[in-house]
């Protein structure tokens, strides 16, 4: 069967210090994969996806970025952190070729704070 | 860009009653339609979706009702148990997924 894990579960930051996110896939191969974040109040909005090694999308312009160095793993980053950058994201993936009409398997989650 | 909407932050209902929660969307491109559901601190879990051809999909006591010319979704759940108590999030797929701001279900019992 597929998991999928991201870590840190929780992480309280510092204005301007970097952060790494890291989620992995088990039980699948070439998944697509992306990162999600929920604000407070909002909806869950697409930050990044990757359909391969190597590949990221944007979805919209930020502080972050993403990098996807291994099949089925994927990393969220900042170099400097900002105070509108905490929120609640989320990893999720689905099968390639059914993007469009196959649900997602969302990790756990991983709640930021920035002081 | 909010392409999905879910109007109503909150919705109360009592153990054993119809709760509805709606969602409307903007893009007439969408073509499959999911509801998931969270619980704090985790991630969402899906719960049921419909294919743009079809105007209703039932699974258990969760039935989606898809009304194409209104561009509007529904889910209902009967009886509403207190377990259902989370959050409920409408997406849309056009080749990428696009959700709602979420609604939150309290049941009462």
């Amino acid at each position: 069967s597929q998991t999928i894990h991201q870590w840190p579960a929780t992480l309280v930051q510092p204005v301007g210090s970097p952060l790494s996110l890291e989620c992995t896939v088990e039980g699948t191969s070439n998944p697509n994969l992306y990162w999600y974040r929920q604000a407070a109040g909002r909806g869950l909005q697409l930050l990044f996806y990757s359909v391969g090694i190597g590949q990221i999308s944007s979805e919209v312009p930020q502080n972050l970025s993403a990098s996807r160095p291994q099949d089925r793993q994927f990393i969220l980053s900042s170099k400097k952190l900002l105070l509108s950058d905490s929120g609640f994201y989320l990893c999720a993936w689905s099968r390639l070729g059914l993007a469009n009409t196959g649900e997602l398997f969302f990790g756990e989650g991983s709640r930021l704070t920035v002081l | 860009d909010q392409q999905v909407k879910q109007n109503s932050p909150s919705l109360s209902v009592q153990e054993g009653r119809i709760s509805i929660l709606n969602c409307d969307y903007t893009n007439s491109m969408f073509d499959y339609f999911l509801w998931y559901k969270k619980y704090p601190a985790e991630g969402p879990t899906f719960l049921i979706s419909i294919s743009s051809i079809k105007d209703k999909n039932e699974d258990g006591r969760f039935t989606v009702f898809l009304n194409k010319s209104a561009k509007h979704l529904s889910l209902h759940i009967v009886p509403s148990q207190p377990g259902d108590s989370a959050v409920y999030f409408c997406a849309a797929s056009a080749g990428d997924m696009r959700f709602g701001a979420g609604t939150r279900l309290t049941v009462k019992p």
